[in-house]
């Protein structure tokens, strides 16, 4: 069965930029969406075929995919950033979440 | 304003029985793709289940097929998880989504999520 990974925890010094990875068969193939979760609080869509932007999503954030790997960038990290990230994929009848990564701004 | 409210979660005991419900409001309910989301105690998110905007294609994830149903009421704007034989790995924050349009299976909007506990 398809997996997708991503690293447990990232860190980032404020005003870096960060990237998160999400990891798995030619997941370049296939359309990737990234979700913000803070504590508490229900995920957000951050990103969605890869690298389209809701509105109200700042263009802070952006995404990429190719190959076996999609990527989210957080340009000029804030601490206001601090939360889960998931990425997302459907395949063969099935939602697919990688494990979330904790961002951390330093 | 567009928003999803759930309902109906609590503490059961195993091999209970429970029916959560989500209410839809601020756009046309009918025209989507809807979801089970759901996250354990410090745990990430895993899916649930999918239902098409017309109720002809359901999806299940693999730990709860057999026993969840997910239904909908077009004419109530109302999504439904109904659950059997739960156990105390079902337990966690029960979020409903609704997809991005047209089936794209990304999760747009969300709701709040209700608590469902299970245990002795």
């Amino acid at each position: 069965s398809y997996e997708v990974s991503q690293p447990v925890s990232v860190s980032v010094a404020l005003g870096q930029t960060a990237t998160i990875t999400c990891e798995g068969d030619n997941i370049g193939k296939k359309h990737v969406h990234w979700y913000q979760q803070k504590p508490g609080q229900a995920p957000v869509l951050l990103i969605y075929r890869d690298s389209a932007r809701p509105s109200g999503i700042p263009a802070r954030f952006s995404g990429s995919n190719s190959g076996s790997t999609a990527t989210l960038t957080i340009s000029t990290a804030q601490g206001g950033d601090e939360a889960d990230f998931y990425c997302q994929v459907w395949t063969s009848g099935t939602v697919l979440f990688g494990g979330g990564t904790k961002l951390t701004v330093l | 304003e567009v928003r999803l409210v759930e309902s109906g979660g609590g503490l059961v005991r195993p091999g209970a029985s429970l029916r959560l419900s989500c209410a839809a409001s601020g756009f046309i309910f009918s025209d989507y793709t809807m979801n089970w989301v759901r996250q354990a105690p410090g745990k990430g998110l895993e899916w649930v289940a999918s239902i098409s905007s017309r109720s002809d294609y359901i999806y299940y994830g693999d730990s709860v097929r057999g026993r969840f149903t997910i239904s909908r009421d077009n004419a109530k704007n109302s999504l439904s998880l109904q659950m059997h034989s739960l156990r105390a790995d079902d337990t966690g924050v029960y979020y409903c989504a609704r997809d991005g349009g047209m089936a794209a299976y990304y999760f747009d909007l969300w709701g709040l999520g209700d608590l469902l506990t299970v245990s002795s």
